[in-house]
């Protein structure tokens, strides 16, 4: 497509349920990355994606995070058992091997209840 | 490690003032990348400029302009007649060319108000 594309937009979710958030990315773009951005905050780096290469998965905040990407294109963050501190916006970005150009997409907005 | 201030949380103007968000930044490294992004309500993030650590021209486009300063470590960004539709949040960011991860990490952001 021509842009990065998450689903859902929003999601409402119980305390303790797991989660998937989906990320679609621009054709062609090799890398994928997902932030977190909690109300006020700045964005945190969670995970990111390189090809064919071992994630890099520093920035996971606990291990109830995962992602995954499958065929090198979509990428599905999934949070397990989710607690309150997990609401936040989750935002995908995905940018060409060798540029530094990120393109993000309008992100998730997540609210554990 | 790497670190990026924008020490301005807030900021309110009138429409067709000029304002100055402000962006500072620490890297170890030499080679290094900066970012500016406008996130407006609607919440994506939207690419305004990068700049690399080898080139210290200011940047003019329309109504945007960007001042890289290496010897103060900053990269300061301004919006000239400042307009209604300008009113969003602004987050500097850095990326440095080492590291396993090419990932950004962004300033807390400056929320821009820009009334009519």
């Amino acid at each position: 497509g021509a842009g990065v594309s998450q689903s859902p937009s929003n999601k409402v979710t119980e305390k303790g349920k797991d989660v998937e958030l989906r990320c679609d990315p621009i054709s062609g773009h090799t890398a994928l990355y997902w932030y977190r951005q909690s109300l006020g905050q700045g964005l945190e780096f969670l995970i990111y994606f390189q090809g064919n290469s071992a994630p890099d998965k520093s920035g996971l905040p606990s291990d109830r995070f995962s992602a995954e990407r499958t065929g090198g294109s979509v990428s599905t963050l999934t949070i397990q058992r989710t607690q309150q501190e997990d609401s936040a916006v989750y935002l995908c970005a995905s940018s060409e091997t060798g540029t530094y150009g990120y393109t993000f997409g309008s992100g998730t907005r997540l609210t554990v209840v | 490690a790497q670190k990026v201030t924008q020490a301005q949380t807030e900021i309110s103007v009138v429409e067709k003032e000029d304002v100055t968000l402000d962006c500072v930044y620490e890297t170890r490294d030499t080679t290094y990348y900066l970012f500016w992004y406008k996130q407006p309500p609607s919440g994506e993030l939207v690419f305004l400029i990068r700049r690399n650590s080898f080139d210290e021209q200011n940047e003019i486009s329309g109504r945007y302009s960007w001042n890289f300063q290496k010897s103060t470590s900053s990269f300061n960004f301004t919006i000239t007649a400042s307009q209604v539709v300008d009113s969003a949040v602004y987050f500097c960011a850095l990326r440095t060319s080492s590291g396993s991860a090419r990932q950004l990490t962004f300033g807390s952001g400056t929320q821009l108000t820009v009334l009519p």
